[in-house]
């Protein structure tokens, strides 16, 4: 099974809701991504899980909390987001994150709308 | 900032055509560089994760070199296939400092291959 796994499809969440974002493998992957990628623009990367501690955090604003519970499952938790935060959201997995040499397995991301 | 540049942003080329397009990142701390096809509905997927100087990978009708020292990367299509539509896009992932382990993408090669 090499397939990442990304629910919800989409989302439209308000201002004042909290959410969450899922993403599992099956793969014993030890590293897992979140990417945030905004039209017409690349994937850009907001945690790095590495054995399930946060390794890199990209200066991403509080309103998103990611969340590791075990080596198959991230999370990304949302609340209080603003219209800007509107944005593809990519999970993606590799065999682990050593310099990245090694290539990483994504999901179909989940679309999310802010109103 | 890691500028990781690709070229052209858009190409139509005919059935049976061969293509190539090209990336370019920064020389200096090199770790790995990587190649992934993203069709429209679909997870990206990775093509070749390349790591030394004068790398060349191959797969199917697709083919990579990479040149570390000038910073630049080389994606041929060989008898381009309606089916190769998609964007191409690189990523970039540099060896030291709070960057190691993350891949930075350039902004993507969109092709289109007309029956």
């Amino acid at each position: 099974d090499t397939e990442v796994t990304q629910t919800p499809k989409h989302l439209v969440m308000g201002m004042t809701n909290k959410k969450s974002l899922k993403c599992e493998q099956h793969m014993g992957h030890r590293a897992m991504y979140w990417y945030k990628q905004k039209a017409k623009k690349p994937p850009e990367l907001m945690f790095v899980y590495s054995y399930e501690k946060l390794s890199i955090n990209e200066s991403v604003p509080s309103r998103f909390s990611p969340e590791c519970p075990n080596s198959s499952l991230l999370n990304l938790h949302l609340h209080a987001l603003q219209p800007e935060d509107s944005a593809l959201y990519l999970c993606a997995s590799s065999q682990n994150n050593l310099g990245s040499s090694y290539e990483q397995y994504f999901g179909p991301g989940t679309r999310l709308t802010v109103t | 900032i890691l500028n990781v540049e690709q070229s052209p942003q858009s190409l139509h080329v005919q059935e049976g055509d061969s293509t190539n397009f090209t990336c370019s990142f920064p020389s200096s701390n090199f770790y790995a560089l990587h190649w992934y096809r993203w069709e429209t509905a679909k997870s990206p997927e990775a093509l070749f994760v390349m790591t030394l100087n004068g790398d060349e990978k191959k797969k199917g009708r697709i083919s990579a070199t990479l040149n570390t020292k000038e910073g630049y990367s080389y994606l041929y299509i060989k008898g381009s296939q309606p089916e190769d539509s998609a964007t191409y896009l690189c990523a970039y992932s540099n060896a030291g400092g709070t960057s190691y382990g993350k891949l930075t993408f350039g902004q993507g090669t969109i092709l289109t291959v007309h029956p």
